[in-house]
């Protein structure tokens, strides 16, 4: 079964509009969690590290006041896309590591589908 | 740097074997993760490669060499459903994963 639970699996809402993602390990704790961010036939691109307790690492080119981090707990991050426009529109992923194994996959979410109008 | 190449697409016949190659460079190394990925969907885990050598798993087997910085995911008797992109992915000594670009595999009847 899912080890990650990512939702909501799609959002439609208009310009303008503040949406928050919610990612949670379901049977591990990750103090460490990812999110990325797939455009239509490309690659999958790391937005930001969300670390438990402290600030998001953010990628270079990612307005971290645009795409807000909170990860308060070992088992919950959220993505809050802030006053989302079309160009925000895309396929966002979250992904989690068991903190006790750090070497092992990634584990990912099924996937928040946004689509701004 | 760190980088990851792989082929962008591969084409196969259904029944056949594909071999998908990747090369990496990293800041040390703790082990390659070959990802499936359906059109659509969030990228699902296929194999994990930290020490050298071949690794089955039913109709799929990954390839590591660590002193050529290279991999493969081998896939046998293909069936339609393998029609996917396949990401490879290196981790390096922070345990952060550096990702391929994927290889769009299409599956021909």
């Amino acid at each position: 079964g899912a080890v990650v639970s990512q939702h909501p699996s799609r959002v439609i809402c208009k310009s303008g509009t503040s949406v928050k993602i919610e990612c949670r390990s379901l049977d591990f704790q990750a103090t460490t969690m990812f999110w990325y961010r797939q455009f239509p036939k490309q690659s999958l691109m790391l937005m930001a590290t969300s670390n438990e307790g402290s600030k998001a690492t953010y990628e270079q080119g990612v307005e971290k006041d645009k795409f807000l981090i909170n990860h308060a707990s070992l088992t919950l991050s959220t993505l809050t896309v802030t006053s989302a426009h079309p160009e925000d529109s895309s396929f966002y992923i979250c992904s989690a590591r068991d903190f006790y194994r750090e070497n092992q996959p990634q584990h990912f979410g099924d996937g928040t589908r946004l689509s701004i109008l | 740097g760190q980088n990851i190449d792989q082929p962008t697409e591969m084409t196969a016949t259904e029944g056949a074997i594909v071999q998908i190659n990747c090369t990496y460079q990293t800041s040390g190394f703790n082990g390659l993760f070959w990802y499936q990925q359906h059109a659509g969907e969030a990228p699902t885990f296929l194999s994990y490669n930290v020490l050298d050598g071949l690794e089955e798993k039913g109709r799929f087997s990954s390839f590591l060499s660590r002193s050529k910085g290279y991999s493969y995911l081998l896939l046998k008797e293909l069936q339609m459903k393998d029609s996917a992109s396949y990401l490879c992915a290196a981790m390096d000594s922070n345990y952060q994963l550096i990702w391929g670009a994927g290889t769009k595999l299409i599956i021909k009847p």
